[in-house]
């Protein structure tokens, strides 16, 4: 079991391209969610997804686009890179345990825009 | 709404001492409440949970942590600290009153462990 894995692990993009973080998981989980990590900020919600088919907003959304393309794969895509985005993004999935989910971390993926 | 403090942003120990991390939380009911555990380079791994019951819940590596209502907290402890605990570690409340699954996350506190 893989669990959840993110690609590709760094990138580093030009102010104003575009590119799509992958992210995969084979925990049957219905949850999925996009975190980006900034020092001395904790981590900050940008998208998530409770089941196949839905999307929400979180915290930090602006910017950004995702696709729930099924169960397994949750993407977030970055239309036009802007500086203010570079940043450590995590992907999660999430197991409902009463009203919350336990949820289980991918290792990230490093961007930097220049 | 729901927030999570972490007093301490870098906390040092010698190998060996007892570990004493603070986590203060906002909300209104029972919260869900969460540690994690980043080493550097990587994902966060799930340490512990607490969701109801015995307030004294035992995690993995040794870490344990403590429910207090009363004073709104739920630190994490561990007894005797080993170097390979160097690392980043997150509180987390989880948004019980908007059934969604999210996670509110403190802004983390670094442990370094001295030699």
């Amino acid at each position: 079991n893989a669990g959840v894995t993110q690609t590709p692990k760094f990138q580093v993009l030009k102010t104003g391209q575009s590119m799509t973080l992958q992210c995969a998981q084979d925990m049957n989980h219905n949850s999925m969610y996009w975190y980006r990590q900034d020092p001395g900020m904790g981590l900050r919600l940008i998208y998530y997804s409770a089941s196949e088919g839905t999307t929400d907003k979180g915290e930090v959304p602006n910017g950004y686009n995702v696709s729930r393309l099924n169960k397994r794969e949750f993407s977030l895509r970055l239309e036009s890179a802007a500086p203010s985005q570079t940043s450590v993004y995590f992907c999660a999935t999430g197991v409902m345990s009463g009203l919350t989910d336990t949820q289980y971390f991918g290792p990230g993926t490093r961007l930097t825009v220049l | 709404a729901q927030s999570v403090t972490q007093p301490d942003i870098h906390i040092t120990v010698s190998e060996g001492a007892s570990l004493e991390l603070r986590c203060n939380y906002s909300y209104g009911a029972t919260p869900y409440l969460f540690w994690y555990v980043q080493s550097p380079g990587q994902g966060l791994q799930l340490l512990l949970k607490y969701f109801s019951g015995d307030t004294l819940v035992q995690g993995i590596k040794g870490f344990e942590a403590e429910f207090k209502r009363s004073q709104s907290s739920f630190n994490l402890r561990k007894p005797s600290v080993h170097w390979s605990d160097a690392a980043e570690y997150f509180c987390a409340v989880g948004d019980g009153s908007s059934n969604t699954g999210k996670l509110i996350f403190g802004q983390g506190t670094t442990l370094q462990v001295k030699p």
